[in-house]
Formats: structure tokens, C-alpha cells, sequence
């Protein structure tokens, strides 16, 4: 199985700053064929379903704010949200989709400082 | 409007079974992949596996191959998922979710989430 890894566990940021959000995938993700990063983005509100932010590493999801972004290839990989709102207090995941099983990163709780 | 709605909340012993449902609206149910995934009290994301229902052809996570069993009707577009003998283990809650045509995909949109509580 590809293991995800996130980092930092959690991390409080002042409104309108960035906060910035690691993912490290144990094997790459990068599928030469295509030159795709196969990593998800996800954000999951307390007692909500996890919600879609980006796909292949850097697509944001149609609706989703301009404010977050992401980077990254192959085994490293970025989200980015920038000017934080009292709307982002979540956990963020990362998945690969790049091998069965699809494997999740542990989470990263973002809160306001 | 793509839709996925769960069966409500359950209660049940340990040793008992269980098949909770996911029924899906507003797309080609037989054309895209739909799949579980757990996740425990306090806890993080689990991806359990993920079915076809055009032809059933399922997919497991080793962690959890021989646990549950993952099904879908066709006719009445609905997934499931199901345990033989629940264990206090199997508390959570649990989403379905949606991927694509093809199996290499993200997770959209997702189900409400159904929660298990096993408790003697």
C-alpha cells in the first residue's frame, strides 16, 4: 500500500494569513504516461462529510475558493490557503488514487489563532 | 443534481449483522465507480473499497477484505455495505462516495454518512 503522511498534525494560523499544509506519499504518485499527480485534496467541517477541494495535485474543484491552492509532484505535495477565513477551521486530508488501496493522509486541523 | 443518500443511523450488538445503503440519483448508476470509506470516533479517513455496478466488479483494501461485503443493485440504483458479525471495532461512521468512470479517481460528491454504533 502507498502510505500517506501529512504535516503538521494541526496548526493555528491569524485570520487573512496562510496557512500552508504538507502531504508525502510513500511512493510517487506521478503516472508517466499521462504526467499526472494522482492526490486529491479533501476539507472536512466538524459533524460534515469530507468535501473535494483539488484533484490531479493542483485542479481546484469548480466552487471551491481561489484562496487555496495546490503543488507539488511526484512524492510532495502542497495545499495553500491563503488569506484564512473563519469558513477554512477544518481538517484537510490528502488521498492518492494512484494505486488501490487509495489511501488517505492522517489529517491536518486547521484553527484560528 | 448528483445525490447520494444514506441509510440512517444504526445500533447493534456485537456478533450481530448489518447492511447499511447508499442510494445514488442524478447519474448513470451502472457507469461510475462508487466506494466506502470509514471513519472511526476522533479519527481519520479509511478507503474501504469500491465497486462497479455496471458489471460488480469490486476492489478491497486489504484491511478490510473478508471484514464487509461491498454490493450494489442495479435496479434500484443502490450500494452496500454489509458485516456478518459486528465487533465494538466496527463503531464509526461511514461514507459512500462517488468516482468516476474510471477507477483511478478522486471522491465526489459524498454521501451524508451513516453511523454504526456496536455496543452490547
Amino acid at each position: 500500500d502507498i502510505v500517506m503522511t501529512q504535516s503538521p498534525d494541526s496548526l493555528a494560523v491569524s485570520l487573512g494569513e496562510r496557512a500552508t499544509i504538507n502531504c508525502k506519499s510513500s511512493q510517487s504518485v506521478l503516472y508517466t504516461s499521462d504526467n499526472k499527480n494522482y492526490l486529491a485534496w479533501y476539507q472536512q467541517k466538524p459533524g460534515q462529510p469530507p468535501k473535494l477541494l483539488i484533484y490531479w495535485a493542483s485542479t481546484r474543484e469548480s466552487g471551491v475558493p481561489d484562496r487555496f491552492s495546490g503543488s507539488g509532484s511526484g512524492t510532495d505535495f502542497t495545499l495553500t490557503i491563503n488569506s484564512l477565513q473563519a469558513e477554512d477551521v477544518a481538517v484537510y486530508y490528502c488521498q492518492q488514487y494512484y494505486s488501490p488501496p487509495f489511501t488517505f493522509g492522517p489529517g491536518t486541523k486547521v484553527d484560528i489563532k | 443534481e448528483v445525490q447520494l443518500v444514506q441509510s440512517g443511523a444504526e445500533v447493534k450488538k456485537p456478533g450481530e449483522s448489518l447492511k447499511i445503503s447508499c442510494k445514488a440519483s442524478g447519474y448513470s448508476f451502472t457507469s461510475y465507480w462508487i466506494g466506502w470509506v470509514r471513519q472511526m470516533p476522533g479519527k481519520g479517513l479509511e478507503w474501504m473499497g469500491i465497486i462497479y455496478p455496471g458489471d460488480s466488479d469490486t476492489r478491497y483494501s486489504p484491511s478490510f477484505q473478508g471484514q464487509v461485503t461491498i454490493s450494489a443493485d442495479k435496479s434500484i440504483t443502490t450500494a452496500y455495505l454489509q458485516w456478518s458479525s459486528l465487533k465494538a471495532a466496527d463503531t464509526a461512521m461511514y461514507y459512500c462516495a462517488r468516482v468516476s468512470r474510471e477507477l483511478t479517481r478522486w471522491f465526489d460528491p459524498w454521501g451524508q454518512g451513516t453511523l454504526v454504533t456496536v455496543s452490547s
